[in-house]
């Protein structure tokens, strides 16, 4: 079976450009989560996704990230205009919504790696 | 100040030789995890625990509620063990220590 997948491994943009970055969960894996670890610090929840519904986003930083799950299967996380200090990994993770989602073991991507010049 | 703080921030080790990283935290849990990320790769999940100690091969993961502490133990550690460990808490989300900087040299 696939593991979570993200797309794509690497990016480098410009201020002020748009990037979309795209996780792909574990097939019939109900929570989603975004997460982002900028250099030097620790990994930080952005948003959770329960099927197409945003559970929680109260991590998101601010109105320039928007995150989409449309039909309850793959989430696009969107960052527009970039900024300099949105550089840094995007991870994406997935449970499946059997228990509550504290009590469940999340599987991660790769990751995506922006960088914003 | 970190909710989740781990020590130490980077470890070097002999093969052979047995590791132990810690894990305290300052806010209440439903479970504790403990993860492995390698060089230019992404995340996997070790353990989950609430309470007590989990074994899965060489690693071994502790946790004490009443302290809020946790241990990963590494034992008999090999350089493919070498990545950062980070340890998370679970509430209503994952909360990430800094991670452990992991090398064990041949």
């Amino acid at each position: 079976e696939a593991g979570v997948t993200q797309f794509p491994s690497h990016s480098v943009i410009e201020k002020g450009q748009t990037v979309t970055l795209r996780c792909d969960p574990i097939s019939g894996h109900d929570n989603l989560y975004w997460y982002r670890r900028v250099m030097g610090k620790e990994i930080k929840f952005l948003l959770h996704f329960v099927k197409e519904s945003k559970q929680d986003e109260s991590g998101m930083p601010n109105n320039r990230f928007l995150a989409e799950r449309t039909g309850g299967t793959y989430s696009t996380l969107k960052v527009q205009p970039a900024e300099l200090e949105d550089s840094g990994v995007y991870f994406c993770a997935s449970s499946q919504g059997d228990y509550t989602p504290d009590q469940e073991t999340q599987y991660f991507g790769p990751g995506t790696r922006l960088l914003v010049l | 100040k970190n909710e989740v703080e781990q020590s130490p921030q980077n470890l070097t080790a002999q093969e052979g030789e047995f590791i132990t990283i810690n894990c305290s935290y300052s806010v209440g849990i439903s479970a504790l995890h403990w993860l492995q990320q390698h060089p230019g790769g992404g995340i996997v999940s070790l353990f989950m625990l609430s309470s007590g100690k989990k074994k899965h091969g060489r690693l071994i993961a502790t946790i004490n509620i009443q302290e809020k502490h946790s241990s990963l133990h590494i034992t008999a550690s090999h350089p493919r063990d070498s990545a950062v460990y980070i340890c998370a808490v679970s509430g209503s989300r994952l909360t990430f220590g800094e991670g452990t900087q992991l090398t064990v040299n041949p």
